[in-house]
């Protein structure tokens, strides 16, 4: 899985109480991003960052928040996990944007009660 | 807005046989697209991508893809399916008129072969 680790890989929470999944990489890419998968949606993106400190929105960003203080690592955060939150959690990496080949971690198994 | 349909949610095949996982997208201006394959309880793995130049690009174990501007289609192939070759595939687009660094990716096709 192209030199990325997630996080935890499974993880059971309530309603309620705040989550944080780490990303890290050993390949020293610029570009990380978070996905969801869902049934019926594919995958989706949620925050993205194209450098230490500097991080953009993706298509469902509601309820996430994102930090990266170095370049190995990208955090994604449920400040108050939903059920609706329930998903598996992807990142992924590359090198550029512009079109360079994304390639995806092994995924969080994230299943909020 | 772009966007990518991939039209049929599972594609059967036999063995020896080959195969078409179909793609169409949505994009203003020219598109970058990309084909993924995710094995159970795995991440996604690269197959190919067309960003410009020939329509028809090969990519890993075997598979390849033609580009149709015309139809604005990305259609995956293979000559010849194998049974490990079911799974999950994935088809995505970006563009420079929206934002290069998002993909936008479709629902997914579950390829199953049989022997």
């Amino acid at each position: 899985d192209a030199g990325i680790t997630q996080s935890p890989r499974h993880k059971v929470t309530e309603t309620g109480t705040p989550v944080t999944l780490r990303c890290h990489q050993t390949e020293n890419h610029r570009y990380m991003y978070w996905y969801r998968q869902d049934p019926g949606h594919g995958l989706r993106l949620i925050h993205y960052s194209y450098g230490v400190k500097d991080t953009d929105k993706g298509e469902v960003s509601d309820g996430y928040s994102v930090s990266r203080s170095k370049t190995e690592d990208f955090l994604l955060t449920l400040e108050s996990a939903t059920s609706s939150q329930t998903s598996v959690y992807f990142c992924a990496i590359s090198r550029q944007g512009g079109g360079e080949t994304q390639y995806f971690g092994p995924g969080t198994r994230l299943l909020v009660l | 807005a772009q966007s990518v349909a991939q039209p049929e949610d599972q594609v059967n095949v036999a063995e020896g046989n080959p195969l078409t996982v179909k793609c169409t997208y949505s994009v203003s201006g020219n598109p970058y697209l990309f084909w993924y394959v995710q094995y159970p309880n795995r991440g996604l793995q690269f197959l190919l991508k067309y960003i410009t130049g020939d329509n028809l690009v090969k990519g890993s174990y075997g598979f390849e893809a033609e580009f149709n501007k015309s139809q604005t289609s990305f259609h995956l192939k293979k000559p010849s399916a194998l049974v490990s070759d079911s799974a999950l595939y994935f088809c995505a687009v970006s563009s420079l008129s929206y934002n290069t660094d998002k993909l936008i990716f479709g629902t997914g096709t579950r390829l199953q072969v049989f022997p």
